[in-house]
């Protein structure tokens, strides 16, 4: 069965370091998102992403995070500078459809400590 | 705002004793309202879409309904392995999913 895969399943960094979260969407998939859950939280939405572009983002995907689809396959999530309060899970999902409908398929999420 | 409640927060049953799961949402113009599985330190497993109200779906031992106000997932004869924590969210007039808070379902053998 197709799934989403996520690398790395759990990354350490110090405050201040770049991180980038990789993601390999369902192949057939055209739109990918971001989701992130801080432990104990609910699942909070961060970025929609289609046709190599934005589609739709939250109050919390400031400027220090970024996404690219680099090639065929893969979908990242950058963290330029990362602060204590974004440690959490990050998850990366696809669908075959976007907008009105589409099931959502999710990654089994990186997580991510900043010290 | 998309909200979405659900309770209880947590439910420990036990092996077959049936019990439903509620999800109340306030959204903007439904677009889908999504019932997930989650394990510990796992990813969401999707489980249904419901576009309407009155619309049912089932899989195995579970069942999803919903109204104009909520949702609710009735889990009948549940076993041990239908232990996790179960999500709802819903997609309104802006595309992203809105999750609730999650039930914390326990199934005792």
């Amino acid at each position: 069965e197709p799934e989403v895969t996520q690398t790395p399943s759990h990354q350490v960094t110090q405050m201040g370091q770049e991180v980038i979260l990789r993601c390999v969407p369902i192949s057939n998939h055209l739109y990918f998102y971001w989701y992130r859950q801080i432990l104990g939280q609910k699942v909070e939405f961060l970025v929609s992403f289609y046709n190599n572009e934005i589609s739709e983002k939250s109050e919390i995907f400031d400027d220090q995070f970024s996404v690219e689809r680099p090639d065929g396959s893969n979908f990242t999530l950058k963290i330029r500078s990362t602060k204590l309060e974004d440690s959490a899970m990050y998850f990366c999902a696809s669908s075959v459809q976007g907008g009105n409908t589409g099931e959502l398929f999710f990654g089994e999420g990186s997580r991510l400590t900043v010290l | 705002e998309d909200q979405v409640t659900q309770s209880p927060e947590a439910l420990r049953l036990q092996e077959g004793e049936s019990s439903s799961l509620n999800c109340s949402y306030t959204v903007s113009g439904l677009r889908g309202l999504f019932w997930y599985r989650q394990d510990p330190g796992k990813g969401p497993e999707f489980l249904f879409t419901l576009y309407s109200a009155g619309e049912e779906k089932e899989k195995e031992r579970l069942k999803a309904t919903l109204t104009k106000k909520e949702s609710f997932l009735h889990i009948t004869a549940p076993k041990p392995e239908d232990s996790a924590t179960y999500l709802c969210a819903v997609r309104g007039s802006a595309r992203q999913l809105t999750f609730g808070s999650g039930t914390q379902l326990t199934v005792l053998p």
